[in-house]
């Protein structure tokens, strides 16, 4: 069965304390893995898509690398605005159609 | 502005009541898709559609309906048979069955 687990549940911060954020994944056959920003009653914000191991994509302070296990969204001089919950989901194999498993999600808090 | 509307915001239903939630995209995207998201828990998948006139469950459908008239429109129904209704709704599209899913702003159903 395919199976997201993120660590750790909460972490904060001070501003400006770098840190990362961890996704563990067992699927077979990944085709894709998804980072999104989730503020509080709100919709996720798409962040990120990788796909294969050793990809790494950037946007402002934040950096999402794969592996052939987990992926990590690292936090670079994180400002109180970067507060949020971020998840993160995998793409199941084509056989099983177009399903992302997600999971429970980081909740990120920086303080001034 | 291109995006995903979902209405109402805040829904409030009696035990026994059926109750549709609305969500409408302007995306062009062919895929549409319901989650429930409940405290400290991941998104779980109820019902997706990758084709007008065609949806397929998702993970925990029992209790839901859905209808795919229009590309544009992705209804889902609560019925009275959802044991625990009470939930944050969350409806994505994507513009195929592997890229990344775009999210709307969400419904929290309260049931009482």
């Amino acid at each position: 069965e395919d199976q997201v687990t993120q660590s750790p549940e909460a972490l904060r911060l001070q501003e400006g304390e770098s840190s990362s954020l961890n996704c563990s994944y067992t699927v077979s056959g990944l085709r894709g893995l998804f980072w999104y920003r989730q503020d509080p009653g709100k919709g996720p914000e798409f962040l990120f898509t990788l796909y294969s191991a050793g990809e790494e994509k950037e946007k402002e302070r934040l950096k999402a690398t794969l592996t052939k296990k987990e992926s990590f969204l690292h936090i670079t001089a994180p400002k109180p605005e970067d507060s949020a919950t971020y998840l993160c989901a995998v793409a199941r194999p084509e056989t099983s159609g177009s399903r992302l498993t997600f999971g429970e999600g980081t909740q990120l808090t920086v303080n001034p | 502005d291109g995006g995903i509307t979902q209405s109402p915001k805040y829904l409030f239903r009696k035990e026994g009541q059926n109750v549709t939630l609305s969500c409408e995209q302007n995306l062009n995207h062919d895929a549409m898709y319901w989650y429930r998201q409940d405290p400290g828990q991941g998104l779980r998948l109820i019902y997706y559609s990758q084709i007008v006139n065609d949806f397929q469950k998702g993970d925990i459908a029992e209790g839901y309906s859905v209808s795919r008239e229009k590309k544009e429109s992705f209804p889902l129904t609560v019925t009275s048979a959802q044991k625990n209704p009470t939930a944050f709704y969350l409806c994505a599209s994507s513009d195929d069955r592997e890229g990344e899913q775009y999210f709307g702003p969400g419904t929290r159903l309260t049931v009482t």
